[in-house]
Parts: C-alpha cells; structure tokens; sequence
C-alpha cells in the first residue's frame, strides 16, 4: 500500500515570497490533515479535511495559509507572503475517517520549509 | 493549547535497557496513541489504548493507562540503536481534533 506522499522535500525560500506544498494521501482515506512542526516541537494542527470539506482550521493563520483538497484526493497548502516564523516540517496526513474512535493517521515524510 | 504533555524532554541510555516516558493529558479521552519520529521523518503510529483498557503490548513496546491520573506510560524494553528517534503522545481533544504533545527525545547509546 503506498503511503502519503509529499513535494517537495525542501524548499528555501526569502521572506515575502510564496510556497505551495503538494500532497497525496492513501488511497480510500477520506480524512486529510496539515500539520507544522516547528523544530524541537510536536506537530500543530493548520487545517483538517473530511473529502473536499474543511473540518478544522481554527489554527490556520488565514492571512498568508491557505488550503484546497479539490475533487476530495489530493490537497495543496499555499503560504504567501512567507515569514522568519514560517520555517518549519509541513506534514500531510490521513485516517479513513477522523481520529475521534481511534484511527490512526498516516503521515507524509514532510517538506521542509526555511525562510530566509 | 496542547493536550498532552510528555516526560522527560530528554532520555539517554545504553543499548539493552529499558526506556520509560510518560504522558500526562487533560481533559477526558475515549483513547491515546504513541508515535515516533524518526529524524528527518515524518511520524509512525506505534499503538493506540482505548480508555477501557489499562495496558497494551505490542512487540517491546509497553503502554499503560491511568485514566484517574489522566497519564499513559510508553515503555521500551531491550532498547536498540534503532529505537533513537523522538516519541509523541496524542490524545483527541474533541471527536476529530487530535492533539500532540512536544515529545520525549530518546537516545540509544551503543
């Protein structure tokens, strides 16, 4: 079974300028989640989606994040304008459905974003 | 802010023994799940305990439950090289919101 696959792996980029992360989850999962970790921290929740509807992003910053998962598969996360405090591991994941009852989720290898 | 809270920070030990980290949460849970994070990696589920459930095996891995103290245990025994990576506990905060803790960094030296 192939797992969430992530791009890019890395990205450095100047501040102000934009990003946008790719991800494709696990066939079949209809739960997809974003989340930042910040180095030396547990990951935060950005965003939660249920098929093509958005759940959960109350700790998205909405002025410079946002997200789509057209079509209910694959998801974009786009930031712009980027700042200092942005660098961080960008993680997709998914569960078949949301982790309430105890799915589990699957996570992505995460791309790295660094701003300078 | 963030539900569950691991402990130590930081674990060093020789290879063969046994590592312990603990979690403490705070508000009810109908279920915990540990997972590790390899460096550069994204992160792995290692086992989930319902809150009916007072303790859970799976290989070397150890999970208690406490929900009295509203605490879980991860145990490692015959710890090795491999297992060197950080540890989270997550613990839904609501029916679909899973939160995670800053993680316990545990180092195996040969």
């Amino acid at each position: 079974e192939a797992g969430v696959a992530q791009s890019p792996r890395y990205k450095i980029i100047e501040k102000r300028q934009s990003v946008a992360f790719w991800c494709n989850p696990i066939s079949g999962h209809a739960t997809l989640y974003w989340y930042q970790q910040i180095l030396g921290q547990g990951p935060k929740l950005l965003i939660q989606f249920q098929n093509n509807g958005v759940v959960d992003d109350s700790q998205l910053p909405k002025d410079r994040f946002s997200a789509e998962r057209l079509k209910g598969v694959d998801s974009t996360l786009k930031i712009q304008p980027a700042k200092l405090e942005d660098s961080a591991v960008y993680l997709c994941a998914s569960s078949l459905v949301g982790t309430g009852m105890g799915n589990t989720i699957y996570f992505g290898e995460g791309s790295w974003l660094t701003v300078v | 802010s963030q539900q569950g809270e691991e402990d130590p920070q930081a674990l060093s030990i020789q290879e063969g023994e046994n590592a312990t980290m603990n979690c403490s949460y705070k508000t009810s849970i109908n279920n915990l799940q540990w997972y590790r994070q390899n460096s550069g990696r994204g992160l792995v589920h290692l086992i989930l305990i319902r809150s009916n459930e007072r303790e859970k095996h799976s290989g070397r891995l150890r999970v208690t439950l406490d929900t009295s103290k509203k605490s879980s245990s991860l145990l490692i025994t015959a710890s090795r090289a491999a297992d060197t990576a950080s540890y989270f506990c997550a613990t839904p905060s609501n029916d679909y919101k899973l939160s995670f803790g800053a993680g316990t960094t545990v180092t195996v030296r040969a």
